[in-house]
């Protein structure tokens, strides 16, 4: 399927334990984004990806780990899950030209026990 | 100061009523504006984007920015209950590196009702 897809949709965790949510998009698109969604904040950047192999840090990164050695793949790493990273993740990806607009993914509701 | 403000809501609104969402920025380097709606328990999707000062229009919707004021508008025609959503505001810098980066605003959530 055309577009971006994020799994697990759902996942349940217990606290310390390392999660990893995917993010996945077939447009080729240069910028993969991973921004987390908090009653009260609204969406946090927590990292970005200009390209393969080229990542950044956003608002929020601590805790978290991204890697991205393929265009198409962004995956997110919760080294060592804490209850206050519960969370809804969304994964989002742009091009490098233009309005840059960005479109997102179903995102994932993580719960840390 | 935050950024981006947006009113959180929630805003209340009789079907067919004219919608009025707006943001207010600080950061003058912005040149790209846009509007997502956002479903409860789904992603959001793109509405719309302008770049730079002026309107846009589509549909039911319109984009409206005023640089000089730092001030950005969304205009929902003839709403409907199934405009019932929240709606973000975000914006960015012109091009290259880190200006791909989005500021978004909280959201304000918006009922339509029949």
């Amino acid at each position: 399927d055309a577009g971006i897809t994020q799994s697990p949709r759902y996942k349940i965790t217990e606290t310390g334990r390392q999660v990893t949510l995917m993010c996945h998009q077939t447009w080729s698109h240069s910028y993969m984004f991973w921004y987390r969604q908090d009653l009260g904040h609204g969406l946090r950047l927590i990292y970005y990806s200009a390209a393969a192999d080229i990542t950044d840090k956003g608002e929020v990164p601590d805790g978290y780990v991204v890697s991205r050695s393929k265009t198409e793949n962004f995956p997110l790493t919760l080294e060592s899950a804490t209850r206050s990273q519960t969370s809804v993740y969304f994964c989002a990806s742009s091009e490098s030209t233009g309005a840059g607009e960005q479109y997102f993914g179903p995102g994932t509701r993580l719960t840390v026990t | 100061q935050k950024e981006v403000e947006q009113d959180p809501g929630p805003l209340s609104v009789p079907e067919g009523a004219i919608v009025s969402l707006n943001c207010t920025y600080s950061n003058s380097a912005f040149q790209y504006f846009m509007w997502y709606r956002q479903y409860s328990r789904k992603g959001p999707e793109l509405l719309m984007y302008t770049y730079s000062s002026g309107n846009k229009e589509d549909g039911r919707f319109t984009a409206q920015v005023d640089k000089s004021s730092k001030y950005i508008s969304l205009f929902i025609r003839d709403s409907q209950p199934s405009d019932s959503a929240t709606y973000l505001c975000a914006m960015r810098r012109g091009s290259g590196g880190s200006n791909y980066k989005l500021t978004f605003g909280k959201g304000t959530l918006l009922t339509v009702n029949p």
